[in-house]
């Protein structure tokens, strides 16, 4: 069936420096893309989304990266800090698919060392 | 924190039991929609609320219903509980529509025995 999945359980980067997670999905009508951190004991947290007629969108410290053509999405962080230490999840939806329910990938866990 | 809250936090039933978990929505927000999030994996879409009726629903069982009420708050009723219905409930609330102002509670941690 259609998922959303990601490509590494963990990654485990250095304090200050950027990471990168990826996440590739299968379902072409998908056209909207959200990134979720979410942190021991805690709900998923908004951090940013971005729309199938864009292919780059940035906020604080994050940039999103979506390619339609290999139906790939990617959450770039900057400058790594402690606090970004979490799982970091992949969502979509497909606005025309009736629920508006999102789909969720596996995953990634987020380690930032001193 | 989100305005979303949830209860009970953690809760411990036995295999055929029923359980209604509960959500109150964030201020101003008019819609509801319930995840499953069993271990290591990422949340799965239940079914979503609005105007006190279901209008979405992802690939779950009837014996999985829900309600939400005038002032929007809802519940996650689960009849029937299997060993594999063991996992960490989600609610969120928004506006209709508004998928990027969907806030998370953190969650009801159920476990059947």
């Amino acid at each position: 069936g259609e998922s959303v999945g990601l490509h590494l359980p963990t990654l485990s980067v250095q304090e200050g420096d950027n990471s990168i997670i990826n996440c590739a999905y299968s379902n072409s009508a998908s056209d909207y893309f959200i990134w979720y951190k979410q942190e021991s004991g805690k709900g998923p947290q908004f951090i940013i989304d971005i729309r199938s007629n864009m292919d780059k969108r940035q906020g604080q410290r994050v940039t999103v990266l979506l390619n339609k053509t290999v139906k790939h999405l990617s959450l770039q962080i900057a400058a790594t800090q402690p606090g970004d230490s979490a799982v970091y999840f992949c969502a979509e939806n497909d606005s025309g698919g009736g629920a508006d329910g999102l789909t969720f990938g596996k995953g990634t866990h987020l380690i930032i060392q001193p | 924190e989100t305005g979303v809250t949830q209860s009970p936090t953690h809760l411990i039933k036995t295999r055929g039991q029923q359980v209604t978990l509960r959500c109150s929505s964030q201020s101003g927000h008019n819609t509801v929609s319930w995840y499953q999030q069993a271990l290591g994996q990422g949340p799965q879409f239940i079914f979503q609320y609005y105007r006190e009726e279901e209008n979405g629903r992802g690939n779950f069982p009837p014996r999985f219903s829900g309600l939400q009420f005038p002032n929007y708050s809802s519940e996650l009723n689960v009849n029937a509980l299997e060993l594999d219905d063991s996992a960490l409930y989600l609610c969120a609330s928004s506006l209709q529509g508004a998928l990027e102002k969907l806030f998370f509670g953190s969650g009801t941690q159920l476990s059947v025995l």
